[in-house]
């Protein structure tokens, strides 16, 4: 079945850091993939997406590439904030049903 | 802006109480789902419906059951509480049956039961 595997965390940077959060996937056919960013005491929002192989998506300074070599999605922020403090989750799409990872904990340090 | 809404945000409640937690939207989707989400953040599908009067249990298996009788409103309840319910609740809605389009999540209802 389909499956997704990201990074475990908490990720623990400071600010005007780098982040990376990988994600790779497992999927029959071709579905799209996402990126949701959970804050505190919130539900999940849709932070990016890309629906075939090579698409990016961005939002907020956060990008993620399709890339369907390597069944990944792995997310990037050139310049992190604290107030990205969340947890991020990757998504696959493309049945009725997507599935998603665990979730990986962002703590931006001042 | 919130499309869709859970209410109560919070809730405390007794061993043994009947209680439903609500979720309404008003972007006229068809698919909505209930997830519950575990202290360690996994999400697990508990029922999901595909429209009015469809209703099938997901991935975990949960003592709840829920209704579609409307379109926009997809209530949840558990008949009798436990311990073991406690937990945060997130409801979810969406356009695209393949969700292509990704979902939009409620801010979610964190229940306690003591």
């Amino acid at each position: 079945g389909d499956s997704v595997t990201q990074m475990e965390g908490p990720v623990t940077l400071s600010e005007e850091a780098f982040l990376t959060i990988n994600c790779t996937y497992t999927a029959t056919g071709y579905p799209s993939l996402f990126w949701y960013v959970q804050y505190p005491g919130e539900g999940l929002q849709l932070l990016l997406k890309a629906t075939k192989a090579d698409d990016k998506g961005s939002n907020k300074g956060f990008e993620a590439t399709y890339r369907k070599e390597t069944t990944s999605f792995h997310l990037e922020k050139g310049s992190v904030q604290v107030s990205d403090s969340a947890v991020y989750f990757c998504a696959l799409g493309g049945s009725y049903i997507p599935t998603f990872g665990r979730g990986t904990s962002l703590i931006v340090h001042p | 802006e919130a499309d869709i809404y859970q209410t109560p945000r919070y809730l405390v409640i007794g061993t043994g109480k009947k209680i439903t937690l609500e979720c309404s939207q008003t972007m006229g989707h068809d698919k909505m789902y209930w997830y519950q989400q575990d202290p360690g953040m996994e999400l697990h599908l508990i029922h999901y419906s595909y429209g009015v009067n469809s209703t099938e249990k997901g991935d975990l298996s949960s003592e709840s059951t829920v209704s579609r009788i409307r379109t926009e409103h997809f209530p949840l309840t558990l008949e009798s509480a436990r311990p073991s319910h406690t937990s945060q609740y997130l409801c979810a809605s969406s356009l695209d049956g393949r969700v292509y389009d990704g979902y939009t999540f409620g801010s979610g209802t964190r229940l306690t039961v003591v």
